[in-house]
């Protein structure tokens, strides 16, 4: 079957560095999506990733490995505002999105 | 619009009873989804329409739900004779095509509240 699978909840500090890790088994794949999700909102587009390697975008980035069937969020110097739920989402040979559990990223001051 | 609207934001009904939550996807998305998302559960995948084609119902949990898209826009989820286990976010999104490279957009989503 197709399985994503992420930490259900991780801590970090303000102003720190949290990788937030996801492995995958999927029947094909075109491509790993992040979102993110605050509490009662609805989930918003970080990033994508089709080809190996570090996708960066501001203070997020990405990371994927196909052969490992892995990727990684990177958030740095993180806010308070950074509290929430992150997604890992990939694409199927279908173009279905296959959706993890999601992360609770927690802040602390 | 300017993005994808759903309504009505918050829905309490009663066990037995019928609703329909509609979903107004971004102008020009051609693809558009349901899910369902329980607390602390992720997304599951419900019904999918792109274009004018026979849509992906394999999601859907039994036949009491249905899903239209009328004119390639709007579209209505069906839940008949609701059930406690039907108690959930349901999130529409939209998107170009397949949905590739951009993902998709959500909607703020319907809570719906069987009692």
């Amino acid at each position: 079957g197709q399985n994503i699978d992420q930490p259900t909840e991780m801590t970090a500090t303000e102003g720190a560095i949290v990788q937030i890790n996801c492995t995958y088994q999927t029947s094909g794949f075109n491509g790993l999506f992040w979102y993110q999700q605050h509490a009662g909102e609805a989930p918003t587009f970080l990033s994508y990733n089709v080809l190996d390697g570090l996708e960066e975008k501001g203070r997020f980035s990405s990371f994927l490995s196909r052969s490992k069937g892995y990727s990684y969020l990177l958030l740095k110097e993180l806010q308070m505002k950074d509290s929430a739920s992150y997604l890992c989402a990939v694409m199927d040979s279908n173009y279905q999105l296959i959706w993890g559990a999601g992360t609770k990223l927690i802040i602390k001051p | 619009g300017a993005g994808v609207s759903q309504s009505p934001s918050n829905k309490v009904t009663e066990k037995g009873k019928d609703v329909e939550l509609r979903c107004d996807p971004i102008s020009g998305h051609t693809a558009l989804y349901w899910y369902r998302q329980s607390l602390g559960q992720g997304l599951e995948f419900l019904i999918y329409f792109q274009g004018n084609s026979a849509p992906d119902k394999s999601g859907l949990p039994s036949d009491r739900f249905s899903a239209e898209r009328t004119g390639g826009s709007v579209s209505t989820l069906t839940i008949q004779r609701t059930q406690q286990e039907d108690s959930a976010v349901y999130l529409c999104a939209s998107s170009f095509s397949r949905g590739v490279i951009y993902g998709y957009t959500f909607g703020s989503g319907t809570r719906l509240t069987v009692v």
